[in-house]
Parts: C-alpha cells; structure tokens; sequence
C-alpha cells in the first residue's frame, strides 16, 4: 500500500514565479490536508480539503495562496509571485473519512525561493 | 484557540539512559493526541494515537501515556537510531475535520 505521494521533492523558484505543489493521497483516504514548517518552526495548519471541496482554510495566507482536490488526480497546493518568505517545506496528510483517524504524512517539498 | 507545548526543545541521552519527554495541551474537547517521529529532511512518521486520559500505547522502545491535561512519550534503553525530533500534535472538537495542532518537537540524541 504506498504512503502519501508528494511531487516534486524540491522546487526552486525565482520571486515572482509561481509555484505548484502536488499531493496523492493514501489509497483508501478521501481527506487531505496541507501543513507548512518555516525554518526552525513547528508544523502549521494550512488547510483541508475533500474531494471537490474546501472543507477549511483557516491557515492560508489570504493573498496568493490557493488549494483544490478535483474528483480526478492529486490535490495541488499554488502559491502565485512567490517571495523569500514562502521558502519553507510543505507537508501533505491524507486520513481516511472518520475524523478522529491518524493523519499519514508524505516527504514533504521542500520550496526555496531566490 | 488549540496549544501545545512540548518540553525539553532538545535532549541529549546515552545509548541506553531511559527518559521522557513532556507534552502539555490545552484543546476544546480531544478528539486525539498524537506522536510522531520526523527524521532530518523527510516527513512526520506516526507513532501513536490516544484517544483518553489514562490511555497508554507501546510499540518497541517508546511507550505514550495521556492525562487530561499533558502526554509522555517514555524511552527505554534508547539507541541511536532512536535519534530524531519527536512532534506531538492534538486535534480539537471544536475545530473542523480533523486537523492538527502540532508542538514546536524535541529533538532527541542519543549518543552510542
């Protein structure tokens, strides 16, 4: 049974490119969810997503920052005109549907921005 | 608003020295408080849930145990590959689905 899948494993971007993380879920699992970790910061709540809805985005930056998990193919995460400051490693977790399950972690991507 | 804390930030334990690391929470109604392990450069690794006060899990070297107000993971006999940070998260009733509020880790050395 393969973990959570997360493409690519590092991204380089310039400032002011955008950026376009992608998440496969666990087989089986219909809830993905999005964590960010700044350098030296714990992991931060970003939002979760069902198939074809946003169920929370309490966590996402307000501005250039945007997530879909369409009936078909992986969950993206986007972030439009990156700056330095989203250099960070970006974590997908995929539970099955009942909400008091494990939440089981992909390697993450990790993003750096020139 | 749901907390964690986790106590030490660091901690360093020769190759068989037993210790605990502390993880204290506050949450609107626990819906689960989890550990998991995370190696440099890679993903959290889960290790265990609890669900309720007095709970305790084990698997190999590593036992967590639940009160109302905080968690322990124990280490016994710790090796080496035992090395990493060592994250403690809670999800609340209160706030939708299931997503986690994670601690800031304790990163464990173990010396051979």
């Amino acid at each position: 049974n393969a973990g959570v899948m997360q493409n690519p494993r590092h991204l380089v971007r310039r400032r002011g490119q955008e950026a376009r993380l992608r998440c496969s879920p666990m087989k089986g699992h219909s809830h993905v969810y999005w964590y960010r970790q700044l350098p030296e910061e714990g992991l931060k709540f970003m939002v979760y997503l069902q198939k074809e809805n946003i169920i929370d985005e309490s966590g996402m930056p307000k501005e250039r920052f945007s997530a879909e998990f369409p009936k078909e193919g992986p969950s993206i995460l986007r972030i439009q005109q990156v700056v330095r400051g989203d250099s960070a490693a970006y974590f997908c977790a995929s539970s099955p549907p009942n909400p008091t399950d494990t939440q089981y972690f992909g390697p993450g991507t990790r993003l750096t921005v020139l | 608003e749901d907390q964690v804390t986790q106590s030490p930030e660091a901690l360093r334990l020769q190759e068989g020295e037993s210790s605990s690391l502390n993880c204290s929470y506050t949450v609107s109604g626990l819906r689960g408080l989890f550990w998991y392990r995370q190696d440099p450069g890679k993903g959290p690794e889960f290790l265990f849930t609890l669900y309720s006060a007095g709970e305790e899990k084990e698997k190999e070297r590593l036992k967590a145990t639940l009160t109302k107000k905080e968690s322990f993971l124990h280490i016994t006999a710790p090796k080496p590959e035992d090395s990493a940070t060592y994250l403690c998260a809670v999800g609340g009733a209160e706030t939708s689905g299931s997503r986690l509020t994670f601690g800031e880790g304790t990163q464990l050395t173990v010396n051979p």
